[in-house]
């Protein structure tokens, strides 16, 4: 019950194409969901995180949509650009300071 | 220095071998936690340091030793390691101790055990 599962492995896109990544969860505790952005040789950095109050967040050309009764959510990169070229993990919490994490997804987004 | 630093960036050793990981924070955060990243693995959490007392030791072998001094630093000490356990360790730091805080990570000690 505290795996959450994301898709696909991998991605590769065309620069300005769309790229979407999935997540599900099965918790109905987990009530915080970040997505994580991690370049080669860094550790993985915060790039937008959502609560189960709102469907979705956007920022920039980062979108999460989030459906509370499918327990999924997903991130969309909108206008994909080579410098999204990354691994993006999705995670999931309840209230307390545990995040799990999914496997991860490798972007990489040709010019 | 900014963020959160870790030394060494990489670091061979036996099995044998007795080693420590070093992590500094440079952000004033109160809480902070060690993480292991393995190539298509979830990142695994280790060890949790709340205004420096342990909060977590997540079921973690005894061959890893967490030390956290004071809010600032934190080590890992590793003594007869299994190749199983070459991987990328993360250090990262919040303030405050819900997920919610958000976590900073350091750049990882990328270890391999021979």
């Amino acid at each position: 019950q505290q795996q959450v599962k994301q898709s696909p492995q991998s991605l590769i896109v065309q620069k300005g194409g769309i790229s979407i990544i999935n997540c599900a969860y099965e918790n109905t505790a987990f009530d915080y969901f970040p997505w994580y952005q991690q370049f080669p040789g860094k550790g993985p950095a915060l790039l937008i995180a959502i609560r189960p109050d709102v469907s979705e967040k956007k920022e920039g050309r980062f979108t999460i949509s989030f459906n509370k009764s499918a327990k999924q959510f997903s991130l969309h990169i909108m206008d994909s650009q080579p410098g999204d070229s990354a691994t993006y993990f999705c995670a999931a919490s309840g209230s307390n300071y545990k995040l799990t994490f999914g496997k991860g997804t490798l972007l990489t987004v040709n010019p | 220095e900014t963020g959160v630093t870790q030394t060494p960036r990489h670091l061979v050793m036996g099995m044998t071998n007795k080693k420590s990981l070093k992590c500094e924070q440079h952000l004033g955060h109160n809480a902070m936690y060690w993480y292991k990243q393995s190539a298509k693995k979830p990142l695994e959490l280790m060890f949790v340091y709340n205004f420096k007392e342990q909060t977590e030791n997540n079921s973690v072998p005894s061959r890893f030793s967490p030390e956290c001094p004071n809010s600032s630093h934190l080590f890992l000490h590793l003594h007869t390691l299994q190749p199983e356990d070459s991987a990328l360790y993360l250090c990262a730091s919040s303030q405050g101790f819900m997920a919610y805080n958000e976590q900073f990570f350091g750049p990882g000690t990328r270890l391999t055990v021979l």
